[in-house]
């Protein structure tokens, strides 16, 4: 069955840092996400990619964030300037019809 | 702007039958999905509907009311291994958005 990856699992940076998630999503489908979760809470929406550029993305996404997709088969989401309420969970997301997640970048800022 | 309530928890016997429902507020509605996390995991996909009406997986349905903006979760013959959240979720062209979960305890 075709599967969303991602790599790490688990990140620790210190404050100020920049950390590069990656994804690579199910390859014949179109849209792609980055969400993310903190401990206990809802998925929140990130940004979402499509025909290689955003197409949507959350008051969450500010300068502090990008996505990229430098080549076919991989998606990445930039966290400049780490700050310690950037911890969390990070999912990235690719979908048909439904959306398939990878299992998760575990992001710990200290 | 756009928003998903589901009850926070929902505690259930296992072997019965346990609703969970869900009421929306957005723009660019396609349908709506429910996804289940177990805790540590990711979201895994259970259902979709896009039209009215019931939707069945196995012990797992799913039912839409567009006109009322509505649509609930029912699981039958619950397992120890169904104790998860369960999220809805509206499926927009660009994006899907998630509810706030709702955390199923099974008592045995």
């Amino acid at each position: 069955e075709p599967e969303v990856t991602q790599t790490p699992s688990h990140q620790v940076t210190q404050m100020g840092q920049e950390v590069i998630l990656r994804c690579v999503p199910i390859s014949n489908h179109l849209y792609f996400y980055w969400y993310r979760q903190i401990l206990g809470q809802k998925v929140e929406f990130l940004v979402s990619f499509y025909n290689n550029e955003i197409s949507e993305k959350s008051e969450i996404f500010d300068d502090q964030f990008s996505v990229e997709r430098p080549d076919g088969s991989n998606f990445t989401l930039k966290i400049r300037s780490t700050k310690l309420e950037d911890s969390a969970m990070y999912f990235c997301a690719s979908r048909d019809i439904e959306a398939f997640f990878g299992q998760g970048t575990r992001l710990t800022v200290v | 702007g756009q928003s998903l309530e589901q009850p926070s928890e929902v505690t259930a016997v296992e072997g019965a039958i346990v609703q969970i429902n869900c009421t929306y507020q957005t723009s660019g509605f396609y349908g709506l999905s429910w996804y289940q996390q177990h805790d540590g995991g990711a979201p895994t996909f259970l259902s979709y509907n896009a039209l009215d009406g019931l939707e069945e997986t196995g012990r797992f349905s799913s039912f839409l009311s567009r006109s009322d903006s509505y649509g609930y979760l029912l699981l039958q013959e619950l397992q120890m291994k169904d104790s998860a959240s369960y999220f809805c979720a509206v499926n927009r062209d660009d994006k899907i958005i998630f509810g706030k979960g709702t955390r199923l305890h099974i008592l045995p």
